[in-house]
């Protein structure tokens, strides 16, 4: 089976430009998040869905975040204008939420540097 | 509010000797489910273990079991023969259960395999 995939793997950017980040999920799941993992704030929920659905976006940081899932399969992080202190690790995660529990899976990471 | 705390920043073993990582937690919700995860040099988050809070018996898997203390919210893990491999950080994680549930990690803890 092929896990969460994400892309790109790496980016450096410059300050000012606009960043989109992809992900998969593994098929079948229903419920998608994005964390991002840095040294001072460790892992960091942004933002989750449910069927499609927005449910807490409260981790993301500020308007210049966003995030989409347009249908099952897919979803992007975007980041305009991209800052230095946006450089971090960006995971994307999925999982089959049920009232019996669910385990989530990540992605390898996406690597962004913002210089 | 749910916290997930792991005292130990870092830790060193040596090679197939046995090493215990620590985890406390806290959560008023009486259903919910802990983790491990591992995250070697690649970044990769990868699931070690998982026990649900219902459950009274330890989860094991090969290697790697849990000693879950439910009344003192303790949630340690034990690795046994320890291998080169296994250097990583480890994350501890809780979630609750329900339709959907996102994860709250811990700081981590740093685990260096000596040979």
């Amino acid at each position: 089976d092929a896990g969460v995939i994400q892309s790109p793997r790496h980016e450096v950017t410059e300050m000012g430009q606009e960043v989109t980040l992809r992900c998969k999920p593994i098929s079948g799941h229903n419920s998608l998040f994005w964390y991002r993992q840095t040294m001072m704030r460790g892992l960091e929920l942004l933002i989750y869905f449910n069927n499609n659905v927005p449910i807490d976006d409260s981790g993301m940081p500020e308007d210049r975040f966003s995030a989409k899932m347009p249908n099952a399969s897919f979803s992007t992080l975007k980041i305009q204008p991209s800052e230095p202190r946006d450089s971090a690790v960006y995971f994307c995660a999925s999982s089959l939420s049920r009232r019996s529990g669910n385990t989530i899976y990540f992605g390898e990471g996406s690597w962004l540097t913002v210089v | 509010a749910q916290t997930v705390t792991q005292s130990q920043p870092e830790m060193s073993v040596q090679e197939a000797e046995t090493v215990t990582l620590s985890c406390t937690y806290d959560t008023s919700e009486n259903n919910y489910y802990l983790f491990w995860y591992k995250q070697p040099p690649s970044r990769q988050m990868i699931l070690v273990i998982r026990q649900e809070a219902y459950k009274q018996q330890n989860a094991t898997e090969n290697r790697f079991s849990v000693n879950f203390q439910k009344a003192a919210k303790s949630f340690s893990l034990k690795i046994s023969d320890s291998q080169l491999g296994d250097t990583a950080m480890y994350f501890c994680a809780l979630a609750n259960g329900g339709a959907t549930n996102k994860l709250i990690f811990g700081t981590g803890t740093l685990l260096a395999v000596q040979p």
